[in-house]
């Protein structure tokens, strides 16, 4: 069965780093897309990027690029979304999925990781 | 980039049918992809390349695409449906996603 985990819930301060997860299984990782998708309390879906585990082929929307960090390590099947400094800003819940080409739909999600950044 | 416009909101009466739009330039010629969120759940797929439907997915609920604007259609509409839907596509001359704002729909 395909499936997509993420790490569990943050609570940080504003200047702090933070490295969130998402494990897949049940289908070959290196062979599929991973996105990151953003949503803020009460609001809309936004496409932050996405990774190619296969060859680490990264895009950014223009609104993430240079706040996040995404990347991969197919070995272990995960990718991860990170930052550097967090700000208030960045609370919200970040889901993961999968998609098998650029076009393509994403088919599974992963359950979220809400991370709240807070002094 | 490629803007999406969705409706805030749609109402519909148990039993009747629920059209949601998304607009987009020249929407037509993309393909359009629909999901379904729940309040405290993941996004859901419902709809993809315009008009197909994963397994599991009721035939109640189809989609359409051509010229600006893309439609997801629920019929015979169910208290089950009520949630919010969010249309989606790749844009290839900006090498990214867009999604619409969302629509949340009400089963009155």
């Amino acid at each position: 069965e395909e499936q997509l985990v993420q790490s569990g819930a943050e609570v940080k301060k504003p200047g702090e780093s933070l490295k969130i997860s998402c494990k897949g299984s049940g289908y070959s990782f290196a062979n599929y897309w991973i996105v990151w998708v953003r949503q803020m309390p009460g609001k809309g879906l936004e496409w932050m990027g996405i990774i190619y585990p296969g060859d680490s082929d990264t895009k950014y929307s223009p609104s993430f690029r240079g706040q996040v960090t995404i990347s991969a390590d197919k070995s272990i099947s995960t990718a991860y979304l990170q930052w550097s400094s967090l700000r208030a800003s960045d609370t919200a819940m970040y889901f993961c999925a999968r998609q098998q080409e650029l076009m393509e739909p994403n088919d599974y999600w992963g359950q979220g990781t809400l991370v709240t950044v807070s002094s | 980039s490629y803007v999406l416009t969705q409706p805030p909101s749609v109402s519909v009466a148990p039993g009747k049918t629920a059209r949601i739009s998304c607009g987009g330039n020249n929407i037509g010629s993309k393909s359009v992809h629909w999901y379904q969120q729940k309040p405290g759940q993941a996004p859901v797929l419902v709809i993809y390349h315009d008009s197909d439907r994963p397994s599991g997915i009721p035939e109640r609920f189809s989609g359409s695409d051509a010229g600006n604007t893309a439609t997801l259609t629920i019929s015979r509409v169910e208290a089950g449906d009520e949630a919010d839907y969010y249309c989606q596509v790749w844009d290839s001359s900006s090498d990214h996603v867009a999604f619409g704002g969302g629509t949340k729909l009400t089963v009155l």
